[in-house]
């Protein structure tokens, strides 16, 4: 069964200091896989997407790695502001049938300050 | 350019009562897909369309209904009301490419 599985449930850092969120799947064919954050009361927002081929991308202080072998992924996020606080989504995709992406439960992070 | 504009925000239903939650993008998409999120869950697919006059099941269709009359519009008709349909919904569009647009979702009470 394709699975998505995200921890931790949520987190609690200081202002500043980085953190890691991780993302384990069971989908395949793999197709990609993307992080999406979701600010309280909105939609997701699309931080990275990564093919089978890609090993990190990165969009500001948001940094994705992915290792294809072991279906695991994770997003590093450096310097943490208040504004990160929010529900970070990984999402996989199957070769067979992009239309279909299967969505983790997300990882809710505070962070204070 | 708007993106995805979901209409209404907020809704309260009474069961039994029927409602469309409508769904427009400005951005010539021609995929379209409405998911739904319970608390503490994945989204999960609801109804998806690849263009205009074409729409399919996702995984969780029933008590619902879709139509795909032009490429801008991609409304969710609910009949009959369940307080299992309490969620919040999210309407989603994209291009060929890989990157999908979200709406700010819908939040639904049935009761």
């Amino acid at each position: 069964k394709n699975q998505v599985e995200q921890s931790p449930q949520s987190l609690i850092i200081l202002e500043g200091k980085n953190c890691t969120l991780q993302c384990n799947y069971t989908v395949s064919p793999f197709s990609n896989l993307r992080w999406y954050k979701q600010d309280t009361g909105r939609g997701p927002v699309s931080l990275t997407i990564m093919t089978f081929s890609e090993n990190t991308k990165s969009n500001g202080r948001y940094t994705a790695t992915l290792d294809a072998d072991t279906k695991q992924s994770s997003l590093h996020i450096t310097a943490s502001q208040l504004s990160d606080s929010a529900s970070y989504i990984c999402v996989v995709s199957a070769m067979d049938s992009s239309y279909k992406l299967i969505f983790g439960s997300g990882t809710r992070l505070l962070v204070r300050p | 350019n708007a993106g995805v504009t979901q209409t209404p925000k907020f809704r309260i239903l009474k069961i039994g009562q029927s409602m469309t939650l409508q769904c427009t993008q400005d951005m010539n998409h021609n995929y379209m897909y409405w998911y739904r999120q319970d608390p503490g869950m994945g989204l999960k697919l609801i109804y998806y369309s690849v263009g205009a006059g074409i729409t399919d099941k996702g995984e969780v269709p029933n008590g619902y209904n879709v139509s795909r009359s032009t490429t801008e519009d991609f409304p969710l008709r609910l009949e009959l009301a369940a307080p299992s349909q309490t969620s919040v919904y999210f309407c989603a569009s994209r291009a060929s490419g890989n990157t999908i647009y979200f709406g700010e979702g819908s939040w639904l009470t049935v009761v």
